[in-house]
């Protein structure tokens, strides 16, 4: 595709339950980052992927979160035991990681409402 | 402690009037800087980026400097327009430049 997408825009869900958020990047991109910003924040890193594997994942916050991207390209974000205190949008970001630019482009962010 | 903070936190403009955003970085070993432009419910976007060795850099009325000495940098804005209301975010990476470190933000609300 053109750019970052990811799916679904908005997720609501009851405290407790599980949630997987999709993050399709620019094709080609090596490079995958996730990130968590609540309202009125800058984007907080999560975890960063580059190929198939977790380059650094020291942002993710507790062992409930976890981020698979199997084959290189598309990556899943997976919430346990969702908290109110997890409600976010949550922005998925790739890029070619060459270069000393290294741009990243962002997708729309997936909202999440944790009631 | 890598750190990057923003001022101010939020500003109101006139159309047509300039302003100049802030960033101030503790981040170490420095790699570029970029300054993002993030419209509500949007993702942000790139509007410049720049290493140790480059000081300024335009994108149309969007001037960015950096000083890499006192770790500063600004994003001047010139004869602002109402689609300028925006968050809008500084970034700095370090390292091998896939560590990013994100201010808050200035919210910047462009009024008629």
């Amino acid at each position: 595709g053109a750019g970052v997408s990811q799916t679904p825009s908005n997720k609501v869900t009851e405290k407790g339950k599980y949630v997987e958020l999709r993050c399709d990047p620019i094709s080609g991109h090596t490079a995958l980052y996730w990130y968590r910003q609540s309202l009125g924040q800058g984007p907080e890193f999560l975890i960063y992927f580059q190929g198939t594997g977790a380059a650094d994942d020291s942002g993710l916050p507790n062992d409930r979160f976890f981020a698979v991207r199997p084959e290189g390209s598309v990556s899943t974000l997976k919430i346990q035991r969702t908290e109110r205190g997890d409600s976010a949008v949550y922005l998925c970001a790739s890029s070619l990681n060459v270069g000393v630019y290294n741009e990243q482009f962002f997708g729309p962010g997936t909202r999440l409402t944790v009631l | 402690k890598n750190q990057v903070e923003q001022s101010p936190q939020s500003l109101i403009i006139l159309e047509g009037k300039n302003c100049t955003l802030q960033c101030n970085y503790t981040v170490s070993p420095f790699s570029n800087l970029r300054w993002y432009k993030q419209d509500t419910g949007r993702g942000p976007v790139s509007l410049t980026i720049m290493t140790f060795s480059e000081n300024t850099k335009s994108n149309g009325r969007y001037t960015a400097t950096l000083d890499a000495d006192t770790k500063q940098s600004s994003l001047h804005i010139t004869a602002s327009q109402l689609s300028d209301s925006a968050s809008y975010i500084c970034v700095v990476s370090a390292g091998t430049g896939n560590q990013f470190y994100f201010g808050t933000g200035t919210s910047l609300t462009v009024i008629p």
